[in-house]
């Protein structure tokens, strides 16, 4: 089946400093790719939609400069947290849809993301 | 994309059957619904997904009523591993649709006691 990796799985980082989330689609080539943020004990929240090549579009009230989404080939998109808050400390789960397929959206293991 | 409601939390023994339920009163015509289970700390995993007629595969079994209004996703031997979130979602199937995404609700807090 298709497998989306994300990389680091965790990741703890000092406040002020920026840290960047890698997700890969690694077996098959992913044109659209998604990016999610789930708090504790909340549902995940759509952040935003990468398209290959283009710039990404944000759901409303997500900072689009303090997430910075690239998405550079079709086979990965990177997610950085620019001046990384405690606020921002979350899960971070990546979907990427499949381009070759039935255009589904596979997900991601996530990143536990701990700022301190 | 139609809304859905589900009960918050639920709870089966393991070894008899799940039924976890979802309302979608406001369903298109052209939405399918969609299970998926978020296990703690993992990835959404999908389940299962149908349009109108039940649909079962190796995980579940999915119950649409004739409406379209509510269905039913059935595990049918629960196990202590079947613990985890369940997000009923509607949706146009991305095959029919660029524009589609998934969004989830806030699901069912599925606990299997031994």
């Amino acid at each position: 089946g298709a497998v989306v990796s994300q990389h680091p799985s965790r990741v703890i980082c000092k406040s002020g400093t920026s840290v960047k989330i890698e997700c890969r689609s690694l077996d098959f080539q992913a044109t659209t790719m998604f990016w999610y943020r789930q708090f504790p004990k909340q549902s995940l929240m759509l952040m935003a939609t990468s398209n290959e090549g283009s710039k990404a579009t944000y759901e409303q009230g997500v900072e689009k400069d303090k997430f910075l989404i690239n998405h550079a080939s079709l086979t990965l998109s990177t997610l950085t947290v620019t001046s990384a808050h405690p606020e921002d400390s979350s899960f971070y789960i990546c979907s990427a849809r499949d381009a070759g397929g039935l255009y589904e959206q596979y997900f991601g293991p996530g990143t536990r993301l701990t700022v301190t | 994309d139609a809304k859905t409601t589900q009960p918050p939390s639920m709870d089966c023994a393991e070894g008899r059957a799940a039924n976890l339920p979802c309302n979608h009163s406001t369903i298109s015509g052209n939405e399918y619904v969609y299970w998926y289970r978020q296990i703690h700390s993992q990835g959404p995993q999908y389940i299962i997904h149908g349009l109108k007629n039940n649909e079962t595969n190796e995980m579940a079994s999915l119950i649409i009523t004739e409406d379209r209004k509510s269905s039913t996703l059935i595990l049918p031997h629960a196990t202590l591993r079947d613990t985890a979130v369940y997000y009923c979602i509607v949706r146009v199937p991305p095959l029919r649709s660029s524009a589609s995404k998934i969004i989830f609700g806030s699901g069912t807090r599925l606990s299997i006691r031994p």
